[in-house]
Order: C-alpha cells, then structure tokens, then sequence
C-alpha cells in the first residue's frame, strides 16, 4: 500500500524559534498534500491543503505567515512553524493523495511538537 | 457546511461484546466516507473506506455500513477483542478539492 512518512516524529523547541516537519509519499507520487492538528483529545482539523508547485490553500483561522507550507516536489512537503508559541504544541499529521477527487487519502504517522 | 458527529464519545466494554459505533453527517452529498483507527500518540490506520455509491464495505470483524440520504454510518464490530481498545474516526470527503471532515472519534475500550 502506499505509505507517507514524516520527520521528526517528535521535537521539542523553545518559544520563538521555528520548526520544520517534513512529509514525505515514499512509493508514490503525492499530486496534493494535506496538513492537520490534532490537540489532545480532539478530532483532527485541516489546516491546509498543498499542491505541488504552487501555494498552498489554509483554511479559515489558519495563519499562512505563522504556517508556512512548501510542496517542493511531488514526494515531499513541508510545514514550517515559524515564532512557535506555547499553543502551537499539538500533533501534527500529513496525508497525501494522487487527484482526482475522491481519491484515498494515506496518512503519515504524525509529529508531536512541543514548544516551551 | 459539513460537520461529522460520532456517538457515543467513548465506549468501554468487557471482550466477546459485539459493538456499533455511529457516526452521522449533515450534508449528503459526499464522495466516499472513511473510518480510521487511532492509537494514543500514533497516527491514523484506514479500516473502511466506503463509496457514496456503495452501502456497506467489510474487513474481517469489521463491517461499514452507509445511509447516504440520512447522513449515517455505523462501525460494526464483532466479537470485540482488548487489542481493538483504540480511537476510532470517520471522516467524510465531501465539497471540493478532497477536504476530509472528521467526527471528534469515539473512545473505545475493551477490558478482558
């Protein structure tokens, strides 16, 4: 089956500085890349939904400056948080689809940040 | 806009139980509804994906069953087992552009 990987899995960092996840489609080739949160307890939330080659798309109430996306190529995306804070520790999980719509969407194992 | 309900919030049962798991959405018109197992800290595992156009997808003790025109689907687990104690999710693709909407999960777990 198709498998999406993401790096780190965990990582902690202090308030103000910026982390970088990375989600990578390892056997197949990623068309559209979607970022979630999850706190604890909670549902997942889409924060983001990233095709390769171009800007990504955030939903309503989702910082594009505090959550920065890139989707380089088509195996790899990557979401930077910038100024962490405190509130941004969460889970943070990847999934990655080949469009059209409808298709499945396979999920990364996720990254628990941190901030303190 | 789409919101996804799960019933009930959690769930602990004694193992050999066999147990539903509902979940209701408010827009009809979906693409595909999935459910997904979470363990703590871990990310999702797909059990079911059903089609809008099907009713119902089976996998070993697990079966998905889809009421699309009265927004329902329920989890069907047989003969429950300690290692089925997990966080199960469904989710809807529904509007444009492959956005998943999930439910806040039902919290399940099985004691011997």
């Amino acid at each position: 089956g198709a498998v999406v990987s993401q790096h780190p899995s965990w990582v902690i960092c202090k308030s103000g500085t910026s982390v970088k996840i990375e989600c990578r489609s390892l056997d197949f080739q990623a068309t559209t890349m979607f970022w979630y949160r999850q706190f604890p307890k909670q549902s997942l939330m889409l924060m983001a939904t990233s095709n390769e080659g171009s800007k990504a798309t955030y939903e309503q109430g989702v910082e594009k400056d505090k959550f920065l996306i890139n989707h380089a190529s088509l195996t790899l995306s990557t979401l930077t948080v910038t100024s962490a804070h405190p509130e941004d520790s969460s889970f943070y999980i990847c999934s990655a689809i080949v469009w059209p719509v409808g298709s499945e969407q396979y999920f990364g194992p996720g990254t628990r940040l941190t901030v303190t | 806009k789409q919101e996804v309900t799960q019933i009930p919030a959690a769930l602990s049962v004694p193992e050999g139980e066999n147990l539903v798991l509902n979940c209701s959405f408010t827009d009809s018109a979906i693409y595909n509804l999935q459910w997904f197992r979470q363990d703590p800290g871990k990310g999702l595992t797909s059990l079911l994906l059903i089609q809008s156009s099907q009713r119902e997808q089976t996998s070993g003790r697990l079966n998905a069953s889809l009421d699309k025109s009265s927004g329902r689907s329920t989890l069907y687990i047989a003969a429950s087992q300690p290692g089925d104690s997990a966080t199960y999710l469904c989710a809807v693709l529904s509007g444009g552009y492959n956005k998943l909407i999930f439910g806040a999960g039902t919290r399940l777990a099985v004691h011997p």
